[in-house]
């Protein structure tokens, strides 16, 4: 109940097009929703957000979408650049728990030139 | 990298031997992390701490501990190392538990193999 799931665990996108990940939850408690992104050899590092009272979040050319009914939630590259291959995780939080932010297993993403 | 300072970042041990991690802050942030990435696994929390002493488990704390004598340092402890402790440690702070306005910062990590 308390995982998140996420999919694909790897995708190649050309440059130009559309990078999509998937991530599914099942805990109606989460309220926050982020979206890290890790390059080889660098920690993870905070992308974009979104809290559940939003369908949609767009920052750049990196857009959050999120279905509170079916519990999942998007993230969407347009343009992808070969400089956006990395592994991206998403991840759920709710308040007032310290210790619980749970992380998807993450997408390598790579994007060919 | 949010002043996080992670060291050693690489570290090769034998099977049995201790090991400590340490991970230093100068954001005075109050959550420190100690997370594991592992190839189909992503980052599994391994303990954290909400204050100076204040320590809990996360879902993979077996064969580890943690201590926290000041804000700035959270050290890791493998008491006797085996080989399924091979992978890279992340140590990550928030300023009030990960939640909105207050994401982690991570540091860039420490590869442990354990031979």
């Amino acid at each position: 109940q308390q995982q998140v799931k996420q999919s694909p665990q790897s995708l190649i996108v050309q440059k130009g097009g559309i990078s999509i990940i998937n991530c599914a939850y099942e805990n109606t408690a989460f309220d926050y929703f982020p979206w890290y992104q890790q390059f080889p050899g660098k920690g993870p590092a905070l992308l974009i957000a979104i809290r559940p009272d939003v369908s949609e979040k767009k920052e750049g050319r990196f857009t959050i979408s999120f279905n509170k009914s079916a519990k999942q939630f998007s993230l969407h590259i347009m343009d992808s650049q070969p400089g956006d291959s990395a592994t991206y995780f998403c991840a759920a939080s709710w308040a007032n728990r310290d210790d619980k932010i749970i992380f998807g297993k993450g997408t390598r993403l790579h994007i060919l030139p | 990298d949010a002043g996080i300072t992670q060291s050693p970042r690489h570290k090769v041990t034998e099977t049995g031997t201790p090991v400590t991690l340490r991970c230093h802050q100068t954001e005075n942030h109050r959550y420190m992390y100690w997370y594991r990435q592992d190839p189909g696994h992503g980052l599994r929390l391994i303990h954290y701490s909400y204050g100076v002493k204040d320590t809990d488990k996360g879902e993979v704390s077996d064969g580890y501990s943690v201590s926290r004598s000041k804000t700035e340092d959270f050290l890791l402890t493998l008491e006797s190392a085996t080989s399924s402790q091979t992978s890279v440690y992340f140590c990550a702070i928030s300023r009030s538990g990960g939640t909105d306005n207050s994401p982690l910062h991570f540091g860039n990590g420490t590869r442990l193999t354990v031979t």
